[in-house]
């Protein structure tokens, strides 16, 4: 059964820093997905990354996935506060459907 | 095409009562998908549909639970004799194949809440 982990489950940080978020994932998959949920929202997509070294970098967050080590992270640079949110990493488990992990909350202080 | 949409947002149902949500993917996407996601928790997989055909369900689909997709369009997701453990948020998603490279849409969601 595939598993899904992500740490910090909660990360408090002032505004300026930079943090990375992990996502580990228990069984072969070349295919990992982040989601941003606000709070009573839906997931919105953010990144697609589909084969092994692949890496991608929007504004503030860039992810990247090593499907040897089944580790992908998200870097957060010099944050700001409207990238509070809950953030998710998924994987494909056999092209059917994704697995998700626990979420990851950011918190952005002033 | 404005992307999946969901209805209804918000549901509030007396416990033993039935519930259907409805979810009409984007059109040219042929896989449609049904989670559940509680507070605090990752959503988690119930089932999918490949254009009319129900191909899987989650262990946590039990048989209150059914899914329907007549003719591979909208999709509805009923549960009977509604549980308070059934509140959750009710999240539907579609993709145009087995291995999306532009990924999964999600819809907005039906928040379910049994009194």
């Amino acid at each position: 059964e595939l598993k899904v982990e992500q740490n910090p489950l909660f990360l408090s940080m002032q505004e300026g820093k930079n943090y990375t978020i992990y996502c580990n994932y228990s069984t072969t998959s070349d295919r990992l997905y982040w989601y941003r949920q606000d709070p009573g929202k839906s997931l919105e997509s953010l990144f697609v990354l589909l084969s092994n070294g692949a890496v991608k970098q929007e504004g503030r967050l860039m992810a990247s996935l090593d499907t040897k080590a089944r580790l992908s992270t998200l870097h957060i640079t010099a944050a700001v506060h409207d990238l509070s949110a809950t953030y998710f990493c998924a994987v494909n488990n056999a092209g059917n459907m994704l697995t998700f992990g626990g979420g990851t909350r950011l918190m952005v202080k002033p | 095409d404005t992307g999946v949409s969901q209805n209804p947002r918000h549901k509030i149902t007396k416990r033993g009562q039935n519930v259907t949500f409805r979810c009409d993917p984007i059109s040219e996407h042929n896989r449609l998908y049904w989670y559940r996601q509680t507070l605090g928790q990752g959503p988690e997989f119930l089932t999918y549909f490949q254009n009319e055909a129900q191909l899987e369900k989650s262990r946590l689909l039990s048989d209150r639970f059914s899914a329907e997709r007549p003719k591979g369009s909208f999709s509805t997701l009923e549960i009977q004799r509604t549980e308070q453990g059934d509140s959750a948020m009710y999240l539907c998603a579609s993709s145009l194949g087995r291995f999306p490279n532009y990924g999964y849409t999600f819809g907005s969601g039906t928040r379910l809440t049994v009194v």
